[in-house]
């Protein structure tokens, strides 16, 4: 559980903050990927990364704002959100191609007043 | 679209007794994985079977793959409190330049001492 890391574990930001939720993986991959995960909901994939470039933006609202300066690190962004962005943030990491067996971190619980 | 589905939503069992949980997928696969969540937490990989395995052991875990009809089951044999956890499967589908895993709602069990 500790080859991928969250920070911070729990966040509180009004809707007109800015805020940054880090990852960091320590298992030498190159794919890294955020979920959402609401109550009542299936995990939502936001986005993916393959070698530090982004291949995927499941038509994620440009509120949130991923950026991976390198293949351990995966930042989101988070700028003016909604209340309904409440949400667990999950942060995983694969081998390339994530068919295979995918490694998630604690995640951040983050909540929107 | 939601590929994997599990079956029941929730479970409740007393410790000691085998629980067993299924899922359901709509299209063709090379592989089915199961993973755990502790409430709150991120998710842990438990067993991946791959498309030409009809099932796999491990520890107190038994998978089953039917391919005919897109089921998937798993079994927790002498169960603990310990097991108390949702539980998912996953599928991977291929989407423009990556592959990508697709969760189910999950089973929530709880297993009572």
């Amino acid at each position: 559980e500790t080859g991928v890391t969250q920070t911070p574990r729990h966040l509180v930001m009004g809707m007109t903050n800015k805020k940054s939720l880090k990852c960091e993986q320590h298992l030498g991959h190159n794919a890294m990927y955020w979920y959402k995960q609401s109550a009542k909901k299936p995990l939502e994939l936001m986005f993916v990364y393959n070698f530090k470039e982004q291949t995927e933006n499941n038509s994620v609202p440009s509120r949130f704002s991923p950026e991976c300066p390198n293949s351990s690190h995966l930042f989101l962004h988070l700028h003016t959100l909604q209340p309904e962005d409440s949400a667990l943030y999950l942060c995983a990491s694969s081998q390339p191609g994530g068919a295979d067996t995918q490694y998630f971190g604690p995640g951040t619980r983050l909540t929107v007043l | 679209s939601q590929q994997g589905e599990e079956d029941p939503q929730a479970l409740s069992i007393q410790e000691g007794e085998n629980a067993t949980m299924n899922c359901s997928y709509k299209t063709s696969i090379n592989n089915l994985q199961w993973y755990r969540q502790n409430s709150g937490r991120g998710l842990v990989h438990l067993i991946l079977i791959r498309s030409n395995e009809r099932e796999k052991h491990s520890g107190r875990l038994r998978v089953t793959l039917d391919t005919s009809k897109k089921s998937s089951s798993l079994l927790i044999t002498a169960s603990r409190a310990a097991d108390t956890a949702s539980y998912f499967c996953a599928t991977p589908n291929s989407g423009g330049s990556n592959y990508k895993l697709t969760f189910g709602k999950g089973t929530l069990l709880t297993v009572n001492p």
